[in-house]
C-alpha cells in the first residue's frame, strides 16, 4: 500500500514562528503536494513538487513556501506564522504517469491540524 | 477555471435509508472525476473514479456516473451504513493540470 506520512498529527504555534511541516511518500512518486482543508471550502491547493527541487505555485501560496530536497520528502514551511493559517494541512503525492484508467490518482497523508496563537 | 460545487450538509441519515450527494462541475476538456471520503481522524481515501463520460465508478455499494452532458457526478449508495458517516468530496483532475481540484465537501451522518 502507499504510505503518506506527515510527521504531527497535532501543532501549537505562536504567532511570528517559524513552522516546518513534513510528508514522507514511500513509493517513489513524481508529484506532491501541500493542501489547506478548512470547513466549507474544501481543499486548496498550497504548493506543489514534481520533481526534486522544482515547485510550482497552488492557488493560495501566500505566505507559504516548500522545500523538496529527496524525491520522498516535501516540508512546508510558514516562514511567519499567523493567525489565519490555522488550519488542516494534507500532504498527497502521485506517480507521474498512472496510465489512462488511472489518471491522477492522488494519495493523502492523515492531515496536520496546525494551531497558530 | 475549473471548479466543483457540492452540496451543502450536514446530510443526517437513518441506517438502511438511500443515499444520494450532488455533485457538479465546470472544467474545459474531458476530465477525470472522484469521488474521496474523509473518515474522522483520518486523510482522505479514494472511493471511486470515472475516466470518461458515461463511465460509472463504485465501491463499497456507492456508485457516480460521469454525466457529461449535464457536468454532474453524483454520489449515491441504496442503503447507508453507521460506519459510513464521514466527509465526502468530489473532485476533478482537469486537462494539464496535475493538482485535483475539490468541492466543499458534504459531512454525511447516519444514525442507528
Amino acid at each position: 500500500d502507499v504510505k503518506v506520512t506527515q510527521s504531527s498529527r497535532y501543532l501549537v504555534k505562536r504567532t511570528g514562528e517559524k513552522v516546518f511541516l513534513e510528508c514522507v511518500q514511500d513509493m517513489d512518486h513524481e508529484n506532491m503536494f501541500w493542501y489547506r482543508q478548512d470547513p466549507g471550502l474544501g481543499l486548496r491547493l498550497i504548493y506543489f513538487s514534481y520533481d526534486v527541487k522544482m515547485k510550482e505555485k497552488g492557488d493560495i501560496p501566500e505566505g507559504y513556501s516548500v522545500s523538496r530536497e529527496k524525491k520522498e520528502r516535501f516540508s512546508l514551511i510558514l516562514e511567519s506564522a499567523s493567525t489565519n493559517q490555522t488550519s488542516m494541512y494534507l500532504c498527497a503525492s502521485s506517480p507521474s504517469d498512472q496510465g489512462r484508467l488511472a489518471k491522477n490518482i492522488q494519495y493523502f497523508g492523515a492531515g496536520t491540524r496546525l494551531s497558530v496563537l | 477555471g475549473d471548479s466543483v460545487t457540492q452540496m451543502e450538509g450536514p446530510v443526517t441519515l437513518s441506517e438502511e435509508a438511500c443515499l444520494t450527494i450532488n455533485c457538479t462541475y465546470t472544467a474545459t476538456g474531458y476530465p477525470s472525476l472522484f469521488w474521496y471520503v474523509q473518515y474522522p481522524g483520518e486523510g482522505l481515501q479514494l472511493l471511486l473514479k470515472a475516466t470518461k463520460a458515461d463511465d460509472k465508478g463504485s465501491n463499497k455499494g456507492f456508485e457516480a456516473t460521469y454525466r457529461k452532458e449535464t457536468t454532474s457526478f453524483h454520489l449515491e449508495k441504496g442503503s447507508v451504513q453507521v460506519s459510513d458517516s464521514a466527509v465526502y468530496f468530489c473532485a476533478l483532475s482537469g486537462t494539464g493540470r496535475r493538482a485535483l481540484t475539490f468541492g466543499s465537501g458534504t459531512r454525511l451522518q447516519v444514525q442507528p
